[in-house]
């Protein structure tokens, strides 16, 4: 079975601070990697996905993430978060067979002005 | 265009009810899922339906009723639901196919069970 942990439940922050949250995953076969946002009052956005290629990938909204395939990792970040980055960030996995998607426990990013 | 619709936004409703949530997607993916998402959690797959057909049931009590009419739209019928039911019942949809795999999601019914 497919698992994602991510390390910090809550950040809090400063504008133009940057900012990294971990995400680690438990499955020993090929992933899809991605990381969703939700807005407070908004649905999940893709932030950004990972699927083969260059391990370092590029999303919206200048976020970035790294996958490191021989520590399981798929870490976020961004170099200078604004305020309108407050928000709830999922990281995401699919690698089982079919298309089951298993989400992290959530990580509140609170940046204040 | 990457947009799935959800309808209604809210929806309440008494244990006895029987109601129905509805999705809605034009981008012609034949994957479209279900989801629970409760508060400050994350969402937690209820069912996938793969080319029309429910491919994934994640043990899901049966006074949840999923349908799939068309490669469009997604139902998920409700009867006899219980107060820790209230939650935000999401929807997505995706291609199938390696590499394919992106999940698209919908704004959410907020449901409240009384």
């Amino acid at each position: 079975a497919q698992s994602v942990s991510q390390h910090n439940h809550h950040v809090i922050l400063s504008e133009a601070a940057s900012l990294e949250l971990g995400c680690n995953y438990s499955y020993g076969g090929t992933v899809n990697l991605f990381w969703y946002v939700q807005y407070p009052g908004q649905h999940l956005q893709l932030l950004l996905k990972y699927f083969s290629g260059d391990p370092l990938v590029k999303g919206i909204k200048g976020f970035e993430a790294e996958f490191i395939k021989s520590k399981f990792s798929f870490n976020l970040r961004k170099p200078s978060v604004q305020w309108s980055d407050t928000a709830e960030y999922f990281c995401a996995v699919n690698g089982a067979a079919g298309n089951k998607l298993t989400f992290g426990g959530g990580t509140r990013v609170l940046v204040k002005p | 265009d990457t947009e799935v619709t959800q309808t209604p936004k809210h929806l309440v409703m008494g244990m006895t009810n029987k109601k129905s949530l509805k999705c809605e997607q034009h981008m012609g993916h034949r994957a479209m899922y279900w989801y629970k998402q409760k508060a400050k959690k994350p969402p937690e797959l209820m069912f996938v339906y793969s080319y029309e057909k429910l491919s994934i049931n994640e043990s899901v009590p049966s006074r949840f009723s999923p349908e799939c009419p068309n490669s469009s739209l997604l139902n998920l019928h409700l009867h006899a639901l219980q107060p820790e039911d209230s939650a935000l019942y999401l929807c997505a949809s995706s291609w199938l196919g390696a590499g394919q795999e992106t999940q698209y999601f919908g704004p959410g019914t907020r449901l409240l069970v009384l």
